[in-house]
């Protein structure tokens, strides 16, 4: 998955502790996703960046925050991490909205 | 709500033998079908995608076929390989939508045994 890169690979925090999740991409996409996987329902949009300035929810952001650095870079913030968030987080880009997705290699999140 | 079904959740194959896995959708605006390849701790890889103005669409050994009608497409791999193991995806996207959000089933995992 040349291309998207996602930081950390791996993490365990405690309850109530914040975190970034970070992306960073060199395709020159315009468009970038935040998913979380979690066994036995696929992978579920968090939230999307369709361009550079803007970002909107996806289907479950409740207890996440997104900020879209600048083209390249996209991060997802816990603020206070609950074990209902401990899942597998995959950032992906597009060259737009209706053309395909890339995926990035997750990272691993636990919450205790 | 937007909802895609995938079936079946895990197939078993001999190598050498065909693996056809299938997906459902419910909204009747989604143009565009793609397939996902994921390896363990890896991310999804796209291995091929169907936009709804054609029916069958073939690159190599893979090919997705698309049924408007009855609102479903599937992913054909013939002559599986060892390396063909891993869980599949199918996903679907509304054509009216630009957000890109795309509606994954629930993951097929594929065994090719040798």
């Amino acid at each position: 998955n040349a291309g998207v890169t996602q930081t950390p690979k791996f993490q365990v925090l405690k309850t109530g502790q914040s975190m970034t999740l970070q992306c960073a991409q060199d395709m020159n996409h315009n468009s970038m996703y935040w998913y979380r996987q979690d066994p036995g329902m696929g992978l579920r949009l968090i939230y999307y960046s369709a361009s550079e300035g803007t970002t909107d929810k996806g289907e479950v952001p409740n207890g996440y925050n997104v900020s879209r650095l600048n083209k390249r870079e996209f991060s997802l913030r816990l603020e206070s991490a609950a074990p209902s968030q401990t899942s597998v987080y995959f950032c992906a880009t597009s060259r737009g909205s209706n053309q395909p997705q890339h995926f990035g290699d997750g990272t691993r999140l636990s919450i205790l | 709500g937007e909802n895609v079904e995938q079936h079946p959740s895990t197939l078993s194959v001999q190598e050498g033998d065909s693996a056809v896995i299938k997906c459902t959708y419910s909204d009747s605006a989604s143009n565009y079908f793609p397939w996902y390849k994921q390896e363990l701790g890896k991310g999804p890889q796209l291995i091929i995608d169907i936009r709804s103005n054609v029916g069958e669409k073939k690159d190599q050994r893979i090919a997705v076929t698309l049924n408007k009608t009855a609102k479903h497409f599937s992913l054909h791999i013939t002559e599986t390989q060892p390396e063909d193991s891993a869980v599949y995806f199918c996903a679907s996207k509304r054509g009216s939508s630009n957000t890109g959000k795309l509606i994954f089933g629930q993951g097929t995992t594929l065994q090719v045994k040798p």
